[in-house]
């Protein structure tokens, strides 16, 4: 099975910098997604990381360590529209993803 | 990009019937499905995995003949939640992959049970 931990809120300003860590425990790895997800409506694909490193995406970037079971979504620049709910879920061999119980981000003006 | 559909969005029925939820891939083919669950303010916590042509695959705790899953073509998984009571209200969202770097989900439907 897999253990997926993050923090469970998050606030920072308009135009500021948020980084949200997501830890794992896997029984098999087979990628890290990152999700956004608003009150009432299904999640949204931000980012996928299988190798160690740095993917960037825009104002949305994700790092992974595989020998570490980190990870982490950096939002820069946030914006009043990035207040939601972030999911880390690690993804194993059989292709099931497994979700963390979600950072909820507020940003404040 | 690749468009899973769900329907219906949100539907209430009444305690002891049953409702289907419809999870489409349209402009691609999926053997896979998975249905997941989310309770308010709780994360997704996979149900089954739908495998096309054959059986699902049920998470531990999830009862089979209650959820019942269909998987007929490789655009088109069912689920069936049968004599629904209302602790089966939730959000009940699908997903597919496409390839092997993401995977998208349905609309998700809001199902009361009154």
């Amino acid at each position: 099975g897999q253990n997926i931990d993050q923090p469970t809120e998050m606030t920072a300003t308009e135009g500021a910098i948020v980084q949200i860590n997501c830890t794992y425990q896997t029984s098999g790895f087979n990628g890290l997604f990152w999700y956004q997800q608003h009150a009432g409506e299904a999640p949204t694909f931000l980012s996928y990381n299988v190798l160690d490193g740095l993917e960037e995406k825009g104002r949305f970037s994700s790092f992974l360590s595989r020998s570490k079971g980190y990870s982490y979504l950096l939002l820069k620049e946030l914006q009043m529209k990035d207040s939601a709910s972030y999911l880390c879920a690690v993804r194993d061999g059989d292709y099931k993803l497994s979700f963390g119980a979600g950072t909820t981000v507020t940003v404040r003006a | 990009g690749a468009v899973v559909s769900q329907h219906p969005s949100w539907v209430i029925c009444k305690s002891g019937t049953s409702v289907k939820i419809e999870c489409r891939s349209l402009d691609f083919q999926a053997t896979t499905m998975f249905w997941y669950r989310q309770f308010p303010k709780q994360s997704l916590m996979m149900m089954a995995t739908s495998n096309e042509g054959s059986k699902a695959t049920y998470e531990q705790g999830v009862e089979k003949d209650k959820f019942l899953i269909n998987h007929a073509s490789l655009t088109l998984s069912t689920l069936t939640v049968t004599s629904a009571h209302p602790e089966d209200s939730s959000f009940y969202i699908c997903s597919a992959f496409t390839g092997n770097t993401e995977a998208f989900f349905g609309q998700g439907t809001r199902l009361t049970v009154v």
